[in-house]
């Protein structure tokens, strides 16, 4: 099984509506990083969340890590057609966070947002 | 734009061929990657680079052969490469190896065909 579980695999959305992406982990979180990608390119870093209870935001796109849970969320409002993509969340889930450069990633959820 | 680049963005090259993918930073980045992306999957870590030594191989086949000649550079040499081996390589770099507080970022990849 994986190690990091993204759910939903899929989405589709009309424009405007808000969205959420989670992403539990088998082990305990030292951090988490979220990253989108679009098809054939790299992937664009969003945000790092380093403590549990940690909430980041940039611009509509806000990020929570709960540590207890072993898992962290990631929330779209008012959706954009700019927001499609692939969204994969990352984690360095060795033993104490040590794995020195080791990120595990999900399996990615595809975003679609139609106009 | 990424601030990671590589080149070529697209390579096809035959089983016998020898051939090698280049990434470049200039963020003074002393930690470098390798990943590979099969489609529909997430990156797979391939080799990790501290300080200009390997760090980290993660059973590689020899096929596969990186080469980092200084702290900016980061190369990925190929020879006699197997059709599966197909793929989008991605190089990434962080600030260091210490873990959750050093976010990699990615440059945009090398689709890679072997025919």
């Amino acid at each position: 099984s994986q190690e990091l579980e993204q759910s939903p695999q899929s989405l589709i959305v009309q424009e405007g509506k808000n969205l959420t992406i989670n992403c539990t982990s088998s082990k305990t979180l030292y951090g988490l990083y979220w990253y989108k990608q679009k098809y054939g390119e790299g992937l664009i870093f969003l945000m790092m969340l380093q403590k549990g209870g940690e909430e980041k935001s940039h611009e509509k796109i806000t990020a929570k890590l709960d540590e207890k849970k072993q898992q962290s969320s990631l929330h779209i409002t008012a959706s954009q057609p700019s927001h499609a993509g692939i969204y994969l969340c990352g984690a360095d889930i060795g033993a104490g966070g040590t794995s020195y450069g080791k990120l595990t990633f999900g399996q990615g959820t595809i975003l679609t947002v139609h106009p | 734009d990424t601030e990671v680049t590589q080149t070529p963005k697209h390579l096809v090259m035959g089983m016998t061929n020898k051939k090698s993918l280049k990434c470049e930073q200039h963020m003074g980045h002393r930690a470098m990657y390798w990943y590979k992306q099969k489609a529909k999957k997430p990156p797979e870590l391939m080799f990790v680079y501290s300080y200009e030594k390997l760090s980290i191989n993660e059973s590689v086949p020899s096929r596969f052969s990186p080469e980092c000649p200084n702290s900016s550079l980061l190369n990925l040499h190929l020879h006699a490469l197997q059709p599966e081996d197909s793929a989008l390589y991605l190089c990434a770099s962080s600030q260091d190896l210490s873990g959750v507080s050093s976010p990699l970022h990615f440059g945009n990849g090398t689709r890679l065909t072997v025919t």
